[in-house]
């Protein structure tokens, strides 16, 4: 256990469905991430929160739609995705400051969207 | 666009034997980091390396930095079945909140 966890750990979802995917972390940190993982992909950064602020949008959809009520917290609200949106979708943590820090990562969702 | 980039993709070694997998980036960073992905799980961290470090240890990991060659390998000793995984390599460009780019992996697998 990382101190990350992560529900729903499957979804199947169809394109016009609305879902949320939750994180919750028990580490004390204070930036949390989401990560899209394809099959024969790297890992992909899809927005970062620092201090429950949003730092980072890499130019993801609309149909994504991250929420951090706190710093324990980080949602990911989806709606009308596509097939090429299934994938592993990944949470993770980490301490902020000026120093290097690791992330912590939460076991995933394994999203099929149909 | 794609930071790190493992070599090789896959390597396939006896139990025992060593595991050798090197990273390159193209942009000058902060920190460099590697981390373990079992199948559809989660990564797990494993050694950071700073970027005025060259060589780090952890138990059976050694991870070496060549800032002016922009590598970094990790090393794997007398490999066991259980460090059959896919392992990455992840660049640290940022301040405060880390935005880490992940290379495409190395997929290790160890034979018994």
């Amino acid at each position: 256990e990382t101190g990350v966890t992560q529900t729903p750990r499957h979804l199947v979802m169809g394109m016009t469905n609305k879902k949320s995917l939750k994180c919750e972390q028990h580490l004390g940190h204070n930036a949390m991430y989401w990560y899209k993982q394809s099959a024969k992909k790297p890992l992909e950064l899809m927005f970062v929160y620092s201090l429950e602020e949003r730092v980072e949008n890499n130019s993801v959809p609309s149909r994504f739609s991250p929420e951090c009520p706190n710093s324990s917290h980080l949602f990911l609200h989806l709606h009308t995705l596509q097939p090429e949106d299934s994938a592993l979708y990944l949470c993770a943590s980490s301490r902020l400051g000026t120093g290097a820090y690791e992330q912590y990562f939460g076991p995933g969702t394994r999203l099929t969207v149909t | 666009s794609q930071q790190g980039e493992e070599d090789p993709q896959a390597l396939s070694i006896q139990e025992g034997e060593n595991a050798t997998m090197n990273c390159s980036y193209k942009t000058s960073i902060n920190n460099l980091q590697w981390y373990r992905q079992n199948s559809g799980r989660g990564l797990v961290h494993l050694i950071l390396i700073r970027s005025n470090e060259r060589e780090k240890h952890s138990g059976r990991l050694r991870v070496t930095l060549d800032t002016s060659k922009k590598s970094s390998s990790l090393l794997i000793t007398a490999s066991r079945a259980a460090d059959t995984a896919s392992y990455f390599c992840a660049t640290d460009t940022s301040q405060g909140a880390q935005k880490l780019v992940f290379g495409q992996g190395t997929r290790l697998t160890i034979n018994p």
